[in-house]
C-alpha cells in the first residue's frame, strides 16, 4: 500500500495570507490526524477527522481549521497567518483505533 | 493532563554500544497506549511499538527492545549493537484513550541519537 501523502511537501507565506495543506492517507484508513511541530514547542496535536467529522481537536487558535472528504482525503487551513506558524505539519492515519502513521509533513515558512 | 517526559536531549555513542533511551509518562486514564517513534533527518516519523496498558510483557524485536513499567510509569527503549543508520530523533508517545481512539498523541520533546562510526 502506499503511504500517507502530503502535498505541497514546502511552502513559503507571508504574514497575514491564508494557507491550504493536503493529506492523502493510506487507502483504508478513515482517521486523519494533524500535528505541528516546531523547535521550541515539539510536536503538537491540531486535529482529528473520521468518516469527515472532527472527533478531537488540541489547543489551538480558531484560526487552525480543517475538513475531511468522503474519499478521507484530508486539508487543514491556517488563516492570517503569523510569523510563529512556521514549522513542519505532520499527517498521520490509521485505521480504526490502531497505530499512526504518518506521512513525510509539510514545511510551512511564514516571512 | 497528560505528560511524555524524555529527559534525555542528545544521545551520542559508538557503533556496537547498546543505548537505552529512557521515557517517563504521566496520565489519569486506566486505559492508555503507549508508542515510540523513530523520525530520521527526512522528517517523516516511523512508527516502532505500540504497547496497551494492560501489557507489561517486555518487546524484543530484532535489535530493538522494550521495557514497560507502570509501577514507575516507564516504558523504556534499548537499541543493541548500535549503528549509524540508528541515528535519529526518537520519541515516545502516549494516546489519550478517552475517545476510544489513539488518535491524539502526546509527544515527548525527542531523543537525538547520534551513533558515530
Amino acid at each position: 500500500k502506499a503511504g500517507v501523502t502530503q502535498t505541497p511537501r514546502y511552502l513559503i507565506k507571508t504574514r497575514g495570507q491564508q494557507v491550504t495543506l493536503s493529506c492523502s492517507p493510506i487507502s483504508g484508513h478513515r482517521s486523519v490526524s494533524w500535528y505541528q511541530q516546531t523547535p521550541g514547542q515539539g510536536l503538537q496535536f491540531l486535529f482529528e477527522y473520521f468518516s469527515e467529522t472532527q472527533r478531537n481537536k488540541g489547543n489551538f487558535p480558531g484560526r487552525f481549521s480543517g475538513r475531511q472528504f468522503s474519499n478521507s482525503r484530508s486539508e487543514m487551513n491556517v488563516s492570517t497567518l503569523e510569523l510563529g506558524d512556521s514549522a513542519l505539519y505532520l499527517c498521520a492515519s490509521s485505521e480504526f483505533s490502531y497505530e499512526q502513521y504518518f506521512g513525510p509533513g509539510t514545511r510551512l515558512t511564514v516571512t | 493532563a497528560q505528560k511524555v517526559t524524555q529527559a534525555q536531549t542528545e544521545i551520542s555513542v559508538v557503533e556496537k554500544e547498546d543505548v537505552t533511551l529512557d521515557c517517563v509518562y504521566e496520565t489519569r486514564d486506566t486505559t492508555y497506549y503507549l508508542f515510540w517513534y523513530k523520525q530520521p533527518p527526512s522528517g517523516e516519523l516511523v512508527f516502532l511499538i505500540r504497547r496497551n496498558s494492560f501489557d507489561e510483557q517486555n518487546e524484543i524485536s530484532g535489535r530493538y527492545s522494550w521495557n514497560f513499567q507502570k509501577s514507575t510509569s516507564s516504558f523504556n527503549f534499548t537499541i543493541t549493537a548500535s549503528q549509524v543508520v540508528d541515528s535519529a530523533v526518537y520519541f515516545c508517545a502516549l494516546s489519550d484513550s478517552s475517545t476510544g481512539a489513539n488518535s491524539k498523541l502526546t509527544f515527548g520533546k525527542g531523543i537525538t541519537l547520534s551513533v558515530r562510526p
